[in-house]
């Protein structure tokens, strides 16, 4: 059973860089077959897919997000990370890391951390 | 507003049976795009309870069942137990701007088991 478990800063200031990493253990991201995802549920909302990354390196974003989101890979430690620049109010959110599946027809998440909740605030 | 609509709330009373719907577009469910869903308990991680249309993961109860038609897919739900009472979010793939399709959640439908 993978789990997976994010860390990073609960509390970022306006306009700053929210960082978040998840950490991977009982499985291996640079096995393949799996895309590592970030999403995030605004407090008492839905669910939002901010991205994922191949262990390859590959990316895909939401459209939405993509010119403030960048997602990266670092095999050797079996994490991966989020970074979303430009943070307002609006960002504060739980965020969740995730393992999943993609075919041709959609992709779907096996797997989920706990999730973090991240508070944007001065 | 969310690209994949459902019920906010849905309810019903033990043992009965419920279904939750989830309403796409030509640009999602109805382009062929597979559906999947999450159940959310308070406080919890969502969990995946149906991936690729209708297909269960190991270890979710036969009681629950997905299909999808047309433009739409639905969770059906039988003789509902008060451990089902939960959030539950439809998911698929939208490809209605440019680039590669990128992944969609429904609004999340509250299941109260009364």
């Amino acid at each position: 059973q993978v789990q997976l478990q994010e860390s990073g800063p609960g509390l970022v200031k306006p306009s700053q860089t929210l960082s978040l990493t998840c950490t991977v253990s009982g499985g291996s991201i640079s096995s393949g077959g799996y895309y590592w995802s970030w999403i995030r549920q605004h407090p008492g909302k839905g669910l939002e897919w901010i991205g994922y990354i191949y262990y390859s390196g590959s990316t895909y974003y939401n459209p939405s997000l993509k010119s403030r989101v960048t997602i990266s890979v670092d095999t050797s430690k079996n994490q991966f990370s989020l970074k979303l620049s430009s943070v307002t109010a609006a960002d504060t959110a739980v965020y969740y890391c995730a393992r999943g599946y993609c075919s041709s027809t959609s992709c779907y998440v096996i797997d989920w951390g706990q999730g973090t909740l991240v508070t944007v605030s001065s | 507003q969310s690209v994949l609509t459902q019920p906010p709330s849905v309810s019903g009373a033990p043992g009965q049976r419920v279904t939750i719907s989830c309403t796409g577009s030509s640009s999602n469910i109805g382009a062929g795009y597979d559906v999947h869903w999450y159940q959310q308990l308070p406080g919890t991680a969502p969990k995946l309870l149906i991936y690729g249309n209708s297909n269960r993961p190991s270890g979710v109860p036969d009681r629950f069942s997905g299909s999808k038609s047309g433009t739409s897919a639905s969770l059906a739900i039988t003789g509902l137990q008060a451990e089902d009472e939960a959030d539950y979010y439809c998911q698929s793939y939208d490809s209605s701007l440019s680039g590669p399709p990128y992944v969609v959640f429904g609004g999340g439908t509250k299941l109260t088991v009364l």
